[in-house]
């Protein structure tokens, strides 16, 4: 199993631009998450899908989109880049689990610079 | 108050010792937890999950204290391969909620 993939690894972005990264995992996991981590500090939840088709913000949505199409899949979008996103995004995924959940597991993160 | 806090570190400890540090959070309903490390610019591998009092992995115990509301990592006889900053995470009301901590940032010298 591949786990969960994320591309690009590295992007430099123009202020203004647009990209999109991409997520996928193969372990039929209903949760996805996306993530930003500036450096020296903890992670932040951009967006988090339930299952196919349902989407939800997190604490720090503005800028971005997301989509859920399919269960593997799970992009984020940001329309007009500005140096505040630079940072390093991880998507990460996982099951329900029982009662007491399951943990995530996270693909190996893009390297995102706007300037 | 933060949800889940973490003293920061740096922790600077020699090979060999045992270092112990913790992370308390706020929501009594939180009913697993876990310990993730992260390598400088790496992204975050689940290190142990904690579901009941605590968990043990050779070196590595975690204990959790619902009373005071904290969970510990202990790690025994560090190795120089343990430097890394340790994630403490606390699950929310529903499965998918995760509530981070910021991390602590444990060096280990030789």
């Amino acid at each position: 199993n591949a786990g969960v993939t994320q591309t690009p690894k590295f992007r430099i972005l123009k202020i203004g631009q647009s990209m999109t990264l991409q997520c996928t995992q193969d372990m039929n996991h209903n949760y996805m998450y996306w993530y930003r981590q500036d450096p020296g500090m903890g992670l932040k939840l951009i967006y988090y899908s339930v299952g196919a088709g349902i989407t939800d913000k997190g604490e720090v949505p503005n800028g971005y989109n997301v989509s859920r199409s399919t269960t593997e899949d799970f992009p984020l979008r940001l329309e007009l880049a500005a140096p505040s996103q630079t940072s390093v995004y991880f998507c990460a995924s996982s099951s329900p689990g029982d009662r007491e959940g399951s943990p995530l597991h996270f693909g190996n993160g893009t390297r995102l610079t706007v300037t | 108050r933060k949800e889940v806090e973490q003293d920061p570190g740096p922790f600077n400890v020699p090979e060999g010792a045992t270092v112990a540090f913790n992370c308390t959070y706020s929501n009594s309903a939180s009913q697993s937890f876990f310990w993730y490390r992260q390598d400088c610019r790496k992204e975050p591998k689940l290190l142990m999950s904690v579901y009941s009092s605590g968990n043990e992995d050779g070196r590595f115990t975690a204990q959790l204290n619902r009373a005071s509301q904290y969970i510990s990592l202990l790690i025994r006889d560090s190795k120089l391969s343990d430097s890394a900053t340790y994630l403490c995470v606390a699950r929310g009301d529903s499965n998918y909620q995760l509530i981070w901590g910021a991390g602590t940032k444990l060096i280990i010298k030789p």
